[in-house]
């Protein structure tokens, strides 16, 4: 059975903090692995990483994939009040289906 | 449009009432996704489209669930008989592309969702 697993579940951080979100995943036909931010609202897309050891970036966010080892993370620098919600992985199969793991709820104090 | 758009945004039915979520994709997405996600979980597959056909219902949890996508662009998931483990809030997702050739165009982009809740 297709298994992404997200650690912690829960963190809790003061604003400045830097913090690592963890996922990991056993599937068949992998294709990509994606993380999403989720507020009271839809998952917004933040990457879609394909291959191992390189990093996206975007701003305080940025993560990475090990194709090897099966896992991913994604690393907030300088945390804000503004990342406050649940993060999302998600491994893209072929055959089109997206496994999402069950999200780590990230909540940053002022 | 700008983004995927669901509606209605929240819907209470008492159980046995059949209900319809609707989702209106981005413009000139091929590939239409439903989700179902339960109270601190992430979503779970439901079902996929590509153009209007289903090509993957592995995910629809009874057959009280049917989804349609008649002309490729608007889609309908129709629950029927609604039971209260039916409530959740289901997403819609779009894509460019699903598969293809370009990993460019798998993001799958998300509704806002519908919140469902059987009584």
């Amino acid at each position: 059975e297709d298994k992404v697993v997200q650690s912690p579940l829960s963190l809790v951080v003061h604003e400045g903090d830097t913090v690592t979100l963890n996922c990991s995943y056993e599937v068949t036909n992998f294709r990509s692995l994606l993380w999403y931010k989720q507020e009271k609202k839809a998952p917004t897309f933040l990457f879609m990483l394909t291959s191992s050891g390189i990093e996206k970036k975007s701003g305080r966010l940025s993560s990475i994939l090990d194709k090897k080892e099966l896992f991913s993370i994604l690393n907030i620098t300088a945390t804000q009040t503004g990342d406050s919600a649940i993060y999302l992985c998600a491994v893209y199969l072929y055959g089109n289906k997206l496994v999402f793991g069950a999200g780590t709820i990230l909540r940053v104090k002022s | 449009g700008a983004g995927v758009s669901q509606s209605p945004r929240y819907k209470v039915a008492k159980r046995g009432q059949d209900v319809a979520l609707r989702c209106d994709p981005i413009s000139g997405h091929v590939s239409l996704f439903w989700y179902q996600q339960a109270l601190g979980q992430g979503p779970e597959f439901l079902t996929y489209f590509q153009n209007e056909a289903q090509l993957d219902k592995s995910g629809l949890p009874s057959d009280r669930f049917f989804a349609e996508r008649p002309e490729g662009s608007v889609s309908t998931l129709k629950i029927q008989r609604t039971q209260q483990e039916d409530s959740a809030v289901y997403l819609c997702a779009s894509s460019l592309e699903s598969g293809g050739p370009s990993f460019s165009t798998d993001t799958q982009y998300f509704g806002p969702g519908t919140r469902l809740t059987v009584l």
